[in-house]
């Protein structure tokens, strides 16, 4: 059983360009939840995607979009990088109808801004 | 909304025990607990979903106050294989969580 699987694993960019992070859920699970963590700190919630939509949103600038496709894997997108975009993408996947909301990280994306 | 876990970083022996306290500025519906080791995802150990219910699997366990807004995890008789950092998790509604500040620990032999 395939857990979250996240692509691609390192990346670097400059300043202004735009990338794509993928990640495909854990077999069974139909939620997908993105997250970015900076070096020393915790993961900091972006937003969550069920049934194609965007059901919640953290604080983060509409730079940052996503989209999830009816296999229930999904991308998130980040246009004009910034050097405080440099950080670690987590993406989680989850079942919405569990009780437990147990979050299955994939090993994240590394992204650098230059 | 970001939980604020005590302490920040601890350093225990082999075969000590230690809290880890995360506290919030709003009602919990849940309190979630995951251990990340470094270079890793973070993993799931725990959910409380009821406010006073404690659970808790080896020898590691975690209690949820609603009322305080608080919750604790209680390493005991610590492993080096306990070593990493730990986030609590609070939710709001369905699966939406905000991760908590962490708190690092390091157990030596």
């Amino acid at each position: 059983d395939a857990g979250v699987t996240q692509s691609p694993t390192h990346l670097i960019k400059t300043r202004g360009q735009q990338v794509t992070l993928r990640c495909s859920p854990k077999s069974g699970h139909d939620t997908v939840s993105w997250y970015q963590q900076a070096l020393g700190q915790g993961p900091q919630f972006i937003f969550q995607y069920y049934e194609e939509e965007e059901r919640q949103r953290g604080n983060f600038p509409d730079r940052f979009s996503g989209h999830q496709f009816p296999n229930y894997s999904s991308e998130l997108n980040v246009n004009a990088l910034l050097l405080g975009d440099s950080a670690l993408y987590l993406c989680a996947s989850s079942f919405l109808g569990q009780n437990t909301g147990e979050l299955f990280f994939g090993e994240g994306s590394r992204l650098t801004v230059l | 909304q970001q939980p604020v876990q005590s302490p920040q970083a601890v350093i225990l022996r082999e075969g000590e025990d230690a809290v880890i306290n995360c506290s919030s500025s709003k009602a919990l519906y849940s309190v979630h607990w995951y251990r990340q080791k470094h270079g890793e995802a973070p993993v799931f150990l725990m959910i409380l979903l009821k406010g006073g219910e404690q659970k808790g699997h080896d020898k590691i366990s975690a209690s949820f106050n609603e009322k305080k807004q608080q919750s604790s995890l209680y390493l005991t008789a610590s492993q080096l294989s306990y070593s990493g950092t730990y986030f609590c998790g609070t939710g709001n509604t369905g699966n939406q969580f905000y991760f908590g500040t962490g708190t690092s620990l390091t157990v030596i032999p």
